[in-house]
């Protein structure tokens, strides 16, 4: 079965500081990844994904997570963030194999601090 | 384009009555999905559809149902509601598998 964790549910940090968030899945076979965002008062969004191919992926707005399927993880970095990067970050993993089936994180809470 | 509706908004139930919460898009999608969010579980998978006539089951299915009829709807049925399913309720939808999903602004259900 698949399965996301996310390490860190909470992660403090001051502007212009870099981030990780951490998250590891858990699958026996070929996955597709995903971090989403969700903003104070607002629905989800699609922050970035892995589906093949290089293993890094970028956002629009600098974030970028890295694949690494030896450690089965897929962190998310950002080299300098901003007080509006202040949201709950979900990472998201599907099994090749399962059609449709969308399995979330716990969740991490940035809280950037000036 | 209204995207994902989802109704009611707010809603307190007793426990043991029924309801049925509403999701429709009008993008013309055939991947839906209903999940609860609770504090410190994240977005939890109730059940799922990758097309009209074809539901599955999620992480949480018990003590939930859902039929897809149309592609447009997707309706979420509480049986008989327990203190435990309080939580907010989350339809999504995507164009494709791999897809973003787009998400309903959610319905946030009491149950006394």
């Amino acid at each position: 079965a698949q399965s996301v964790t996310q390490l860190d549910s909470q992660v403090p940090v001051f502007e212009e500081a870099p981030v990780e968030l951490r998250c590891n899945y858990s699958s026996s076979v070929s996955v597709y990844l995903f971090w989403y965002v969700q903003y104070p008062n607002q629905g989800l969004q699609l922050l970035l994904k892995y589906l093949s191919g290089s293993t890094l992926v970028e956002s629009i707005n600098g974030f970028e997570a890295e694949f690494n399927k030896s450690q089965t993880s897929f962190h998310l970095r950002k080299p300098s963030v901003h007080i509006s990067d202040t949201a709950e970050y979900f990472c998201a993993v599907r099994n090749s194999g399962n059609t449709g089936k969308l399995i979330f994180g716990q969740g991490t809470t940035l809280q950037v601090k000036p | 384009n209204a995207g994902v509706t989802q109704t009611p908004k707010f809603q307190v139930l007793k426990t043991g009555q029924s309801m049925t919460l509403q999701c429709a898009q009008d993008m013309n999608h055939e991947y839906m999905s209903w999940y609860r969010q609770d504090p410190g579980m994240g977005l939890r998978l109730i059940h799922y559809s990758v097309g009209a006539g074809i539901t599955d089951q999620g992480e949480v299915p018990n003590g939930y149902n859902v039929s897809r009829s149309t592609t447009e709807d997707f309706p979420l049925r509480l049986l008989s509601a327990a203190p435990s399913q309080t939580s907010v309720y989350f339809c999504a939808s995507s164009r494709g598998d791999v897809e973003k999903l787009f998400f309903g602004s959610g319905t946030q259900l009491s149950v006394l």
